[in-house]
């Protein structure tokens, strides 16, 4: 199993919905992310959480939250679905500071906004 | 602003070299990743370089010049399975991590 798990993978729903991606780490790891990538574009940072207290807006937070259920789950959410925010939605964790760890990417989620 | 510049798409020849560059504009900087990234998945960790010279690991090795703003990532012995997009990354000032667009390579036979 995945050390970092997203769901659903794939996802269409139409503009005005709600959308809930969810993921979950089993790698202990105290760091979550959202990241979002479009073709062409670097990995945009949503959300990120250091601890279950803890939720900092990224670059390009409009339009989205963010919910740290637990020290292992870090769901995003779109409250009203647009067609720009069709992309793939990546989870990340990393272990205590970025200077000397790494990113653990979930699989992805895709979505379509239609 | 911030910017990352790498080459959007390379091709090389299986069992040949590849030197992939990343340059960099950042509000400081505090260690520069390199990721590799399979098409449909995740980004997977390759090298970390905060320190200028080279880091070698097995087939692929790193560079960096902070005094240059200039990484390249170095491919050898090419295989089939190393077609996938390389991302460059730079952890600015405030500990965030800038992305470039990545590199898209190809491996021909």
């Amino acid at each position: 199993d995945a050390d970092v798990t997203q769901t659903p993978r794939n996802r269409i729903t139409k503009t005005g919905k709600r959308i809930m991606l969810e993921c979950s780490q089993t790698k202990g790891h105290d760091r979550m992310y959202w990241y979002r990538q479009d073709p062409g574009l670097g990995l945009q940072l949503i959300y990120y959480s250091f601890d279950v207290k803890d939720i900092n807006k990224g670059e390009i937070s409009d339009g989205y939250s963010v919910s740290r259920q637990a020290q292992a789950k870090f769901s995003l959410s779109l409250e009203s679905a647009i067609p720009n925010q069709t992309a793939l939605y990546f989870c990340a964790t990393s272990d205590s500071g970025l200077a000397t760890g790494e990113l653990f990417f979930g699989e992805g989620s895709r979505l379509t906004v239609l | 602003g911030q910017n990352i510049d790498q080459p959007t798409e390379m091709t090389a020849t299986e069992g040949a070299i590849v030197q992939i560059n990343c340059t960099y504009q950042t509000s400081g900087f505090n260690g520069l990743f390199w990721y590799q990234q399979h098409a449909g998945e995740a980004p997977t960790f390759l090298s970390y370089n905060v320190l200028d010279g080279l880091e070698e690991k097995g087939r692929f090795s790193s560079f960096l010049s902070r005094s240059k703003g200039y990484s390249y990532l170095l491919l050898k012995e090419l295989q089939m399975k190393d077609s996938a997009s390389y991302l460059c990354a730079v952890l600015d000032s405030n500990y965030q991590l800038i992305w470039g667009a990545g590199t898209k390579l190809i491996i021909k036979p």
